[in-house]
């Protein structure tokens, strides 16, 4: 049981947009910064998204994150199939002193 | 550009013990933390620990505390996980990733992972 939450999966057609939320609480989302992770199969895992809506340099701007509360969500538009990967977010959880984790969504990319 | 290699993998019998390290390239390695992450076969993401840029400061997840512990030599631009009293559910694939400042904003960079099979 993952102490933050996401859907296991997520579809949409090429083209399309599609969006991945991220459920978590007052000790970890709601008053710390979230990373989102791609993790495409048979590779580790990349980061996509960093104090919740910011992107490394290579990242192209079809990948974007927002906060509100203690929720994140990750929208990716222009779907390729390419984006076909697990997807995980994260955050510190100031009660655990550690890192969290979601269970992962993988989006299929149909 | 920063690369992080992990080594050390391989099968183990329960109860014993490991040691991964991963070696670190292409930044100023001694000022950053460095974490591990875990990722059983089939399965999601898990933290296991972090330790800060000089070492004084560690944490661990609970499922490995009292077990497992992360160490660097800033001199050998490596980080080490020593892993004891291994358990099957320690099967792993296991990743290093390098640290943002502070600890708390998780990290960018990523290993290619070694994995670890606990089984007798």
């Amino acid at each position: 049981q993952s102490v933050l939450t996401q859907p296991p999966s997520v579809s949409a057609a090429p083209g399309q947009k599609v969006t991945i939320s991220c459920s978590g609480s007052s000790s970890n989302i709601g008053n710390y910064f979230v990373c989102w992770y791609q993790q495409l199969p048979g590779t580790a895992p990349k980061l996509l998204i960093y104090d919740n809506n910011q992107r490394p340099s290579g990242i192209p701007d079809r990948f974007s994150g927002s906060k509100s509360g203690t929720s994140a969500t990750l929208g990716i538009t222009g779907l390729q199939t390419g984006d076909e990967a697990d997807y995980y977010c994260g955050a510190w959880d100031g009660s655990l002193n550690t890192v969290v984790f979601g269970g992962g969504t993988k989006l299929t990319v149909l | 550009q920063v690369h992080l290699v992990e080594s050390g993998g391989g099968v183990v019998q329960p109860g014993r013990s490991l040691r991964l390290s991963c070696a670190a390239s292409g930044f100023t390695f001694s000022n950053y933390a460095l974490h591990w992450v875990r990722q059983a076969p089939g399965k999601g993401l898990e933290w296991v620990a972090v330790i800060s840029f000089d070492g004084n400061l560690k944490y661990y997840a609970d499922s490995v505390k009292g077990r497992f512990t992360i160490s660097r030599d800033n001199s050998k631009n490596t980080l080490f996980l020593e892993m004891s009293s291994l358990r099957p559910d320690d099967t792993a694939v296991y990743y290093c990733a390098r640290g943002l400042d502070p600890i708390n904003r998780l990290f960018d960079y990523w290993g290619q992972g070694t994995l670890v099979t606990v089984s007798s």
